[in-house]
């Protein structure tokens, strides 16, 4: 089916180390870009990318990194595990601002 | 103050009830989307608006340009129309795409 795919769904991880969140769209959107949801506070926007080859940061980039090799693939990268990261991000994609957006179903960090 | 702000934060109805959430927002946008999250976590895009009112079912999104402001209605509600909704701005001149979320509305309809 076609859609926004994340990976994983829920992970643990120990302040410190590093992880991947996976994120794969296959509708050939341009724009791709990473939120995170925090309790009381709307999403926040982390990195975005408008194209392959082409990314940018958002409000609450620290401690995050992102690439975009392929335009179906944009992964978010947890450098050193901070409890602070502790949240639900969210993946999500769209041809362009004037279109809908489509979300991933999410991930659930949890950092001890 | 927030760039979008959202009411109520917390709605309860009974079933049948027609539902208006509010969103103002205070920055010029090039088009602004209704989201629907459940729980359980997913977002789903219900609309996308620029001008004017657009309608699907039973929801009904309405926005004014000039007041700055949208509404979502929607008619003869049900407890599957249980769940947060999301109103966001795409603010006109900023990075592409980017997005600005209100906090959201926790509709709950009993039956």
């Amino acid at each position: 089916n076609a859609g926004v795919t994340q990976t994983p769904k829920f992970q643990v991880l120990k302040t410190g180390q590093s992880m991947t969140l996976q994120c794969a769209q296959d509708m050939n959107h341009e724009y791709m870009s990473w939120y995170r949801q925090d309790p009381g506070m709307g999403l926040r926007l982390i990195h975005y990318s408008v194209g392959a080859g082409i990314t940018d940061q958002g409000e609450v980039p620290n401690g995050y990194n992102v690439s975009r090799s392929t335009t179906e693939d944009f992964p978010l990268r947890l450098l050193s595990a901070a409890p602070s990261q502790t949240s639900v991000y969210f993946c999500a994609s769209s041809y362009g601002t004037g279109n809908g957006y489509t979300f991933g179903s999410g991930t659930r960090l949890t950092v001890v | 103050k927030n760039e979008v702000e959202q009411s109520p934060q917390n709605l309860t109805a009974q079933e049948g009830e027609f539902i208006t959430i509010n969103c103002s927002y205070s920055v010029g946008i090039s088009a602004l989307h209704w989201l629907q999250q459940h729980p359980g976590g997913g977002i789903v895009s219900l609309f996308m608006l620029s001008s004017g009112k657009k309608k699907h079912g039973r929801l009904i999104a309405t926005i004014n340009i000039q007041e700055k402001h949208s509404s979502l209605h929607i008619t003869a509600s049900h407890p599957r129309d249980s769940a947060v909704y999301i109103c966001a701005v795409v603010n006109h001149g900023g990075s592409q795409g980017n997005l600005i979320f209100g906090k959201g509305t926790k509709l709950s309809v009993k039956p």
